[in-house]
């Protein structure tokens, strides 16, 4: 089975302060990996999506992640962030069509 | 499009009532799930459903139980409810297949029970 580790629970960052969410997952074939976002008292969004090809991949909001295979890692990045983005965030996989697992979440807090 | 629908957004339960949290969908997906959302916990899937008449069970499904009847609606039955179901849940759908991973959820419902 896959299982899915967030590396923080809790983030707080100053706006224009680069981001960098860890996240790793366990499973030995190959996945699909996502990060989905929820604002405060929000229901959960998709943020991005990895399938296959160029491990970088660009989501919402000026959001990307890279995918190592070797480090079982897809990190979430962003080059300076906004109060705006203060939300939870979290990573998920799926292996072929089995369902998604998700993540314990990342609180982001960004303070204007 | 509505999207994913939820109802209703908050409840209070006595222990050992039951309830059904209604979900329903206008996208015309196969795919339709109920997860239970904990603080610090992430989600947990409870059940979920790859076409009408189908269901299966995930990770946390004891006390629970659904029914699909149609492709939009995914009902989710609390049976005695207990404090440990205190929680939020979402549904949610998604295409079948390969695009499994790319859930539309709905608003939530905050359930208490006391």
């Amino acid at each position: 089975a896959q299982s899915v580790s967030q590396h923080n629970h809790h983030v707080i960052l100053s706006e224009a302060a680069s981001l960098e969410l860890g996240c790793n997952y366990s499973y030995g074939g190959t996945v699909n990996l996502f990060w989905y976002v929820q604002y405060p008292g929000q229901h959960l969004q998709l943020l991005l999506k990895y399938f296959s090809g160029d491990p970088l991949v660009k989501g919402i909001k000026g959001f990307e992640a890279e995918f190592i295979k070797s480090k079982f890692s897809f990190n979430l990045r962003k080059p300076s962030v906004q109060w705006s983005d203060t939300a939870e965030y979290f990573c998920a996989v799926n292996a072929g069509y089995s369902t998604l697992t998700f993540g314990k979440g990342t609180m982001l807090l960004v303070s204007p | 499009n509505a999207g994913v629908t939820q109802t209703p957004k908050f409840r209070i339960l006595k222990i050992g009532q039951s309830m059904t949290l209604q979900c329903t969908q206008d996208m015309n997906h196969n795919y339709m799930y109920w997860y239970r959302q904990d603080p610090g916990m992430g989600l947990k899937l409870i059940y979920y459903s790859v076409g009408a008449g189908i269901t299966d069970k995930g990770e946390v499904p004891n006390g629970y139980n659904v029914s699909r009847s149609t492709t939009e609606d995914f009902p989710l039955r609390l049976e005695l409810a207990a404090p440990s179901q205190t929680s939020v849940y979402f549904c949610a759908s998604s295409y079948p297949g390969g695009r499994s991973g790319e859930l539309f959820f709905g608003e939530g419902s905050r359930l208490t029970v006391l």
